[in-house]
């Protein structure tokens, strides 16, 4: 079954402790990116990466940093976690940027205390 | 700057009612592409349409239509006959050619109340 799988769903977490949240797609797609979905916000791009080893900053790439080293994987890093990143967290891929579809995953609610 | 405008909220109807969402958009890109996705309750994100910007032919896919007028830059939705399944949030999001379309600019979304 061709899907975006994010882990953990759900963490709760504290002040400065370092935590990835993993993306993991398996339709070979090329684009993948990081959202942030807040209540009156809707969905803001944190980073997103056209193929392996290049990635770019979305509207709001502060306090996160990405990496991808396999076109399969795109993980978010939170190096040093603060109360303002809780938030949900979608992921997406799509099998070109070039305005594809996008494919999101289930979602990770995040909680930092 | 790309910018999308999602004025209405929230709007609630009872089944069988007609419902359009409205999507208003701002860009400087004579290129560009317009999304529609689906929030359900459940929380995942489901494409429902792509249209780029030299293709202003309304779509009907079921009971779902969509409208897209250059002239007044809107992307608006229709729900025809609408079901409780329709309860959603619905987000409009536009992709330009100046950032190669690699940036995907929401709404901030429309919560759709379908009560029986």
């Amino acid at each position: 079954e061709a899907q975006v799988t994010q882990n953990p769903r759900y963490l709760i977490t504290v002040t400065g402790k370092k935590l990835t949240v993993t993306c993991s797609q398996n339709m070979n797609h090329e684009y993948m990116s990081w959202y942030r979905q807040d209540p009156g916000l809707g969905l803001r791009q944190i980073y997103y990466s056209m193929n392996v080893e290049v990635t770019d900053k979305g509207d709001v790439p502060e306090g996160y940093k990405v990496s991808r080293k396999e076109k399969r994987n795109f993980p978010l890093i939170l190096e040093s976690p603060s109360p303002n990143q809780t938030s949900l967290y979608f992921c997406a891929s799509s099998l070109t940027g070039w305005a594809g579809e996008l494919f999101f995953g289930e979602g990770s609610r995040l909680t930092v205390l | 700057a790309q910018k999308v405008t999602q004025a209405q909220t929230e709007i609630s109807v009872v089944e069988k009612e007609d419902v359009t969402l409205d999507c208003v958009y701002e860009t400087r890109d004579t290129t560009y592409y317009l999304f529609w996705y689906k929030q359900p309750p459940s929380g995942e994100l489901v494409f429902l349409i792509r249209r780029n910007s030299f293709d202003e032919q309304n779509e009907i896919s079921g009971r779902y239509s969509w409208n897209f007028q250059k002239s007044t830059s809107s992307f608006n939705f229709t729900i025809t006959a609408s079901q409780v399944v329709d309860s959603a949030v619905y987000f409009c999001a536009l992709s330009g050619s100046n950032t190669g379309f690699q940036k995907l600019v929401f709404g901030t979304g429309t919560r759709l109340l379908v009560s029986p």
